[in-house]
């Protein structure tokens, strides 16, 4: 069965440099969520998306921004990396259309991308 | 969201079953509790869910107390691939589907051979 997309698995960047991360969901999805691990800890939830709409937010800094565009792939974008954004970036994504809320539906997560800033 | 609270580790012996707690005193009557687990260098993967009845997939049982403070995760054999960080995290209903999970500390299982 087809699985959450991320590319590109590793990125390396400098200080103060951009970074574009991609998600593409599940044939059918339309809900990608992102998530930011770094190391040794838990996930934390940045954004969502359903519809192309954003959906929820967490603790995604004012540097970050995301979109979901019209095949419903997404995009993260990184601006004035720092040292701490250093992790792993997991796109995940879910069917949220036609259910009560949709809590039924799971998430399904990528494999991530280890974003490294030197 | 309330609050979960999971004990930082646990060990088990391989094709022995696994009872994992956590505690959700503050759960309100439409937060759905959910299970996920992150196997070592891999994404988070769904477990199973429940809100009020006890629950069983392929993969695990979900035993929930009848004042619904607490909750057990039941893996009936573990085995080595069942090594893993998991997560007991509950979801309001009504806050839509598209909102994203507030994963806490979770539990580091063991499995010795």
């Amino acid at each position: 069965a087809a699985g959450v997309i991320q590319s590109p698995r590793h990125l390396i960047k400098e200080k103060r440099e951009t970074a574009t991360l991609k998600c593409y969901p599940i044939p059918r999805h339309d809900t990608v969520y992102w998530y930011q691990q770094g190391p040794g800890q838990d996930p934390q939830f940045l954004i969502s998306f359903y519809e192309k709409m954003q959906s929820d937010k967490g603790s995604i800094p004012d540097r970050f921004s995301a979109q979901q565009f019209s095949d419903y792939h997404s995009e993260l974008n990184m601006s004035s990396l720092e040292l701490g954004d250093s992790a792993l970036y997991f796109c995940a994504s879910s069917l949220n259309s036609g259910l009560a809320g949709g809590l039924y539906n799971e998430q399904f997560f990528g494999p991530g991308t280890r974003l490294t800033v030197l | 969201d309330a609050k979960t609270t999971q004990p930082n580790s646990m060990e088990s012996n391989e094709e022995e079953p696994v009872h994992l707690p956590c505690n959700h005193s503050t759960i309100s009557g439409t937060d759905y509790i959910h299970w996920y687990r992150q196997l070592p260098s891999q994404g988070p993967e769904y477990v199973i869910h429940g809100l009020t009845s006890n629950v069983n997939n392929r993969m695990a049982s979900l035993a929930i107390a009848e004042d619904r403070k607490s909750s057990t995760l039941i893996l009936h054999r573990a085995t080595l691939r069942d090594a893993a960080v998991y997560y007991c995290i509950l979801r309001d209903s009504g806050g839509g589907g598209a909102d994203g999970l507030t994963f806490g500390k979770g539990t580091h299982l063991i499995i010795q051979p």
